[in-house]
């Protein structure tokens, strides 16, 4: 069974630092990978998704995830946060065929200013 | 509708007692999802649709909790007999497009006393 592990529970951040999420997962077969953010008291919302092509994937308010196939990660990388980045992340994985998402525990990003 | 609806957004229920939680996916989505998120924690599978396939009940926790879903419309999970380690945030999410992409909805809180 596929899982997905978020290394860090919480990383505090300066404003304007670069800040990067792991994600790493365990899959025999291949994979569909997601980031979203969920801000307080909202539902989840889609920051971006890797499903084939390009591994650097772009997304919304400036993230980037990149998938590495050989170390089974999907990190999310901002080169600088604002306050607003604020939210709980969460990575997610789905297994080409499944359908059901399979969600790491989340990493909550606090950034100070 | 414009995006996934649920209701209600909080609801306070008494231990034992028995509550309905309901979705409305977004109009010609054929898949549609529950997922559990306890305070501080990931998101847990529950239950899965799709079109007029039997569901995927393989993430609900206990025979107190079940689901249904008539066609593509709206899904309704019920919890009876509620216990404390109920509470939390029940999410629902639609998708069109066999799992390539997911809409949340913003959740039901739910808090059993």
């Amino acid at each position: 069974a596929q899982s997905v592990t978020q290394l860090d529970s919480q990383v505090p951040v300066f404003e304007e630092a670069p800040v990067e999420l792991r994600c790493n997962y365990s899959s025999s077969v291949s994979v569909y990978l997601f980031w979203y953010v969920q801000y307080p008291n909202q539902g989840l919302q889609l920051l971006l998704k890797y499903l084939s092509g390009s591994t650097l994937v772009k997304g919304i308010n400036g993230f980037e995830a990149e998938f590495n196939k050989s170390q089974t990660s999907f990190h999310l990388r901002k080169p600088s946060v604002h306050i607003s980045d604020t939210a709980e992340y969460f990575c997610a994985v789905r297994l080409q065929g499944a359908q059901k998402l399979v969600f790491g525990q989340g990493t909550r990003l606090t950034i100070n200013p | 509708g414009a995006g996934v609806s649920q209701s209600p957004s909080n609801k306070v229920t008494e231990k034992g007692k028995d509550v309905e939680l309901r979705c409305d996916p977004i109009s010609g989505h054929t898949a549609l999802y529950w997922y559990r998120q306890r305070l501080g924690q990931g998101l847990e599978f529950l239950i899965y649709f799709q079109g007029n396939s039997a569901p995927d009940k393989s993430g609900l926790p206990s025979d107190r909790f079940s689901a249904e879903r008539t066609g593509e419309s709206v899904s309704t999970l019920t919890i009876q007999r509620t216990q404390q380690e109920d509470s939390a945030v029940y999410l629902c999410a639609s998708s069109s497009d066999r799992g390539k992409g997911y809409t949340f909805g913003s959740g039901t809180r739910l808090t059993v006393v």
